[in-house]
């Protein structure tokens, strides 16, 4: 089955500096690229989600990239500020009924 | 903004009892799911549900796992006898269509004791 390996589990970041997260996955099915923000006492939030056939999509501040043929996509947010210090998941789909999802990289943006 | 509903926010239970915690989907929503966090772990699947019947589940979804949707909107998840291992945050998630955007609820922390 799928598996999702995400890195770094933490980064520390200076307020204005941009972050970067990493995710691999192993099912070269794998169509569809979520990540999800989560902040502390609550559920995932979708922010920026990727589907196979684009390399690349941009949202103001976040963008994702996806490499297929490495089986990589990124995060990559810009401006950093405090309020987007949270636990970051990435995920992975392949169009089944289920989301496999990276373990997480919490990120603290210091003012 | 729709958003996804879960009751309770907190459950204490005794090992060996049952519980079942509920769920408000989406108004619109077809395709309903289940996931659990462990304190300080990813996300993981439980299961799926669509036009009333499992979609797909993990090995975590054993015998001591249900689901149902009893009133066409309550969407729950049963565990029979629970152990102290379920603990955890269970978290509910509907969309719309298949591979998009799933919706997730505030989550229902189970402790078991």
């Amino acid at each position: 089955g799928e598996n999702v390996e995400q890195h770094p589990s933490t980064l520390s970041v200076q307020e204005g500096d941009s972050a970067v997260i990493k995710c691999t996955y192993s099912d070269s099915a794998s169509n569809y690229f979520p990540w999800y923000k989560q902040e502390l006492g609550k559920g995932p939030q979708l922010i920026i989600d990727i589907r196979s056939n684009v390399g690349e999509k941009k949202d103001q501040r976040i963008a994702v990239t996806l490499n297929k043929t490495a089986k990589h996509f990124s995060l990559h947010i810009t401006e950093t500020q405090p309020e987007d210090s949270a636990v970051y998941f990435c995920a992975a789909s392949d169009s089944s009924y289920k989301l496999i999802f990276g373990s997480g990289t919490r990120l603290l943006v210091r003012p | 903004e729709p958003e996804v509903t879960q009751t309770p926010s907190h459950q204490v239970t005794q090992m060996g009892q049952e519980v079942i915690l509920r769920c408000v989907p989406i108004s619109n929503h077809l395709y309903f799911y289940w996931y659990r966090q462990i304190l300080g772990q990813k996300v993981e699947f439980l299961v799926s549900f669509y036009n009333n019947e499992i979609s797909e589940k993990s090995e975590i979804f054993d015998d001591q796992f249900s689901v149902e949707r009893p009133d066409g909107s309550n969407f729950t998840l049963k565990i029979r006898s629970t152990k102290l291992e379920d603990s955890a945050m269970y978290f509910c998630a509907t969309s719309g269509q298949l591979n998009t955007e799933a919706f997730f609820g505030q989550g229902t922390r189970l402790t078991v004791v």
